[in-house]
């Protein structure tokens, strides 16, 4: 079945840490995207990227970092510089063009302990 | 810059009662606009779009109508049953330059049996 597959479901990391959440599509998307979600607030943009090699910083970028090495590919960095890194973190792809919706992952639960 | 504005919840309903989410926009140009619904600890799914005015978007007894005029996307369900019990989000996508997608903050919708 094509989709979205965000590992892993649940992430504890310690502060100080570095860590990858993983994100890969089978749809053949050319975008993809990568949101924040507090409790109450709505999704918050951190990086997209619409093409392979090619990713722009959205509203919240300060803190991570992303690469697209591969089209089916979006990982995301959480960094020791993010101060605040507890969320729920919500990888997205489209076809980047037109009228297209987004399709998104599960998520994955990041605890700092 | 786009915006996206959703009426605050929660919303309590009991089952068969007639729902309305407000949703409201600003945009340039001629945004495609979608309501996405999440149900506790998942991703968001698509629930219905509209690509442009006048268009009205169907899916599940869920309708949506796309009013420019209003700039408006109000969702309507005739009879709420339990199970639509989620958060309802609102969104848009950008009409130039990059191509993402913009989310009001979300409507947690309560139905009771």
């Amino acid at each position: 079945d094509g989709g979205i597959t965000q590992s892993p479901k649940y992430l504890f990391r310690k502060e100080g840490q570095n860590v990858t959440l993983s994100c890969e599509q089978n749809l053949n998307h050319d975008a993809m995207y990568w949101y924040r979600q507090d409790p109450g607030q709505g999704l918050r943009l951190i990086y997209y990227s619409q093409i392979v090699n090619d990713f722009q910083k959205g509203d919240i970028a300060e803190g991570y970092s992303v690469s697209r090495e591969k089209k089916e590919s979006f990982p995301l960095t959480v960094t020791s510089a993010q101060k605040n890194p507890t969320a729920f973190y919500l990888c997205a792809s489209s076809l980047g063009q037109g009228t297209a919706e987004a399709f998104f992952g599960q998520g994955t639960r990041l605890t700092v302990v | 810059g786009n915006s996206v504005t959703q009426m605050e919840g929660p919303v309590t309903l009991s089952e068969e009662a007639f729902l309305t989410i407000n949703c409201t926009y600003t945009a340039t140009g001629y945004p495609s606009l979608f309501w996405y619904v999440q149900y506790p600890g998942e991703g968001l799914q698509l629930l219905l779009k509209a690509t442009k005015a006048d268009d009205k978007g169907s899916n599940k007894g869920f309708e949506a109508t796309y009013r420019k005029e209003t700039t408006s996307f109000h969702l309507e369900k005739g009879s709420v049953q339990v199970s639509d019990s989620a958060v309802y989000f609102c969104a848009l996508s950008s009409t130039s330059g990059t191509y993402k997608y913009i989310f009001g903050t979300g409507t947690r919708l309560k139905v009771l049996a």
